[in-house]
């Protein structure tokens, strides 16, 4: 199977949170990623967490991760119709690095 | 801060014929270098990736193959190309061990006819 995994759709009403879910399977990953991609854009850096932390907090964005579940998941605050775009988790063993599908976030007024 | 380029944007290439896309890093030092292709729905799908000169990781197995002839340039190939190798190929560096963000080139779309 793959070696990251989420969920290709998600929508929500702007205002509520958004929660962007990711499994992975390399249990020697170091770093775990989410980046956004913007219609017509390249991929950004939103956030990343080292797999030595449970959660990591910036402004609207909350990385919460379950290592023994291999469970990565994005929660974004105050959802805004700007967050509409492509979210990709990934991870890094230092030396491969490995993106899942990408959660298509559909903000609706 | 990184800067890749990644080069020819578009290509359009009959079946059979040879293909080589490059990418050059400006900026690091001893990158990790990866060629991924992007389709809708399926993510980016890691081809290949490499942590040093000469060094290749295939990731699945293709018509395609890379090299690394020198340290921040990295090299997309095919001897034949099929049309299922159509695609959006993408290049990307990290900084090796402190890899906390990954850059990426433009990207090429690749049509074969």
């Amino acid at each position: 199977g793959e070696d990251v995994e989420q969920s290709l759709f998600l929508s929500v009403r702007e205002g509520d949170s958004s929660v962007i879910n990711c499994t992975y399977t390399d249990s020697s990953s170091t770093y775990l990623y989410w980046y956004k991609q913007e219609p017509g854009a390249g991929l950004q850096l939103l956030t990343y967490i080292f797999s030595n932390m449970d959660m990591k907090q910036d402004q609207r964005l909350t990385v919460l991760l379950n290592k023994k579940d291999k469970h990565l998941s994005l929660r974004i605050a105050d959802t805004q119709t700007g967050d509409s775009a492509i979210y990709f988790c990934a991870e890094s063993d230092g030396d491969k690095l490995s993106f899942g599908a990408g959660t298509t976030v559909t903000v609706r007024a | 801060s990184q800067t890749i380029h990644q080069w020819p944007a578009t290509l359009v290439q009959p079946v059979g014929s040879p293909l080589s896309l490059e990418c050059t890093v400006e900026g690091t030092s001893n990158p990790n270098l990866y060629w991924y292709r992007q389709a809708a729905g399926r993510g980016l799908q890691l081809l290949f990736y490499s942590v040093g000169i000469g060094q290749i990781s295939s990731e699945v197995p293709q018509n395609l193959s890379a090299s690394r002839p020198q340290d921040r340039q990295f090299i997309l190939s095919s001897k034949k190309l099929l049309l299922s190798d159509s695609g959006f190929y993408l290049c990307a560096c990290t900084r090796g061990a402190t890899n906390t963000e990954a850059f990426f080139g433009q990207g090429t779309r690749l049509t074969v006819v």
